[in-house]
């Protein structure tokens, strides 16, 4: 997991703002993730992609956009329609689709102001 | 869809006791079962995984257990250490699907 890595650590967000989180990965890993942490909360998956170009949306993917251009960049957009956007965003990655090991990213807590 | 639901959702142990996490899941044709350490404020962490193909493995004090038959399978961790503390989930994968989590245990191991 140490070839994951997401940016910044923390965001602060204001009302109308759209902020986009960065997850970059070098273990050329076909499969990235997006999941949303509440505190105390389990991980809800947002948005997924099985290989370059391709992605669909998860449990939780309103209020939230990605873009798969590169194998290796998975960017996180949150928008101002995510009404309760505060949280912890974590990336993954994994070699393959489909019963495999998923390795995260540090992640990005996201507050709003 | 896979439902997966994990217990107890809280767990103190003394240190030097053993542990025992159980997760139950509903899809028969998953056959991926990884556990996970998070610690606050961290990125969870796989700490052992099983596929559905074997009945238990085993990594130094930890070890995962699978009953196919019943849909569950339980992490076991012996000999608790302070260390230990943390957030524990379970993950149920199929081979065409994404992972689905539990809701986590937290452990707390006392001195």
């Amino acid at each position: 997991d140490g070839g994951i890595t997401q940016s910044p650590k923390y965001l602060f967000r204001k009302e109308g703002q759209n902020v986009t989180l960065s997850c970059e990965q070098n273990l050329n890993h076909d499969a990235m993730y997006w999941y949303r942490q509440d505190p105390g909360q389990g991980l809800r998956l947002i948005y997924y992609s099985q290989i370059v170009n391709d992605f669909q949306k998860g449990d939780i993917a309103e209020g939230y956009s990605v873009s798969r251009e590169k194998k290796e960049s998975f960017p996180l957009t949150v928008t101002s329609a995510q009404k309760n956007p505060t949280a912890f965003y974590l990336c993954a990655s994994s070699i393959g689709w489909g019963g495999e090991t998923q390795y995260f990213g540090p992640g990005t807590r996201l507050l709003v102001l | 869809g896979e439902n997966v639901e994990q217990h107890p959702s809280t767990l103190s142990v003394q240190e030097g006791d053993s542990a025992v996490i159980k997760c139950t899941y509903s899809d028969s044709a998953s056959n991926y079962f990884p556990w996970y350490k998070q610690e606050l404020g961290k990125r969870p962490q796989l700490i052992i995984d099983i596929r559905s193909n074997v009945g238990e493995k085993k990594d130094q004090r930890i070890a995962v257990t699978l009953n196919k038959t019943a849909k569950h399978f339980s992490l076991h961790i012996t000999e608790t250490q302070p260390e230990d503390s943390a957030v524990y989930f379970c993950a149920v994968g199929e081979s065409w699907g994404k992972l689905q989590f539990g809701a986590g245990t937290q452990v707390v191991v006392t001195p």
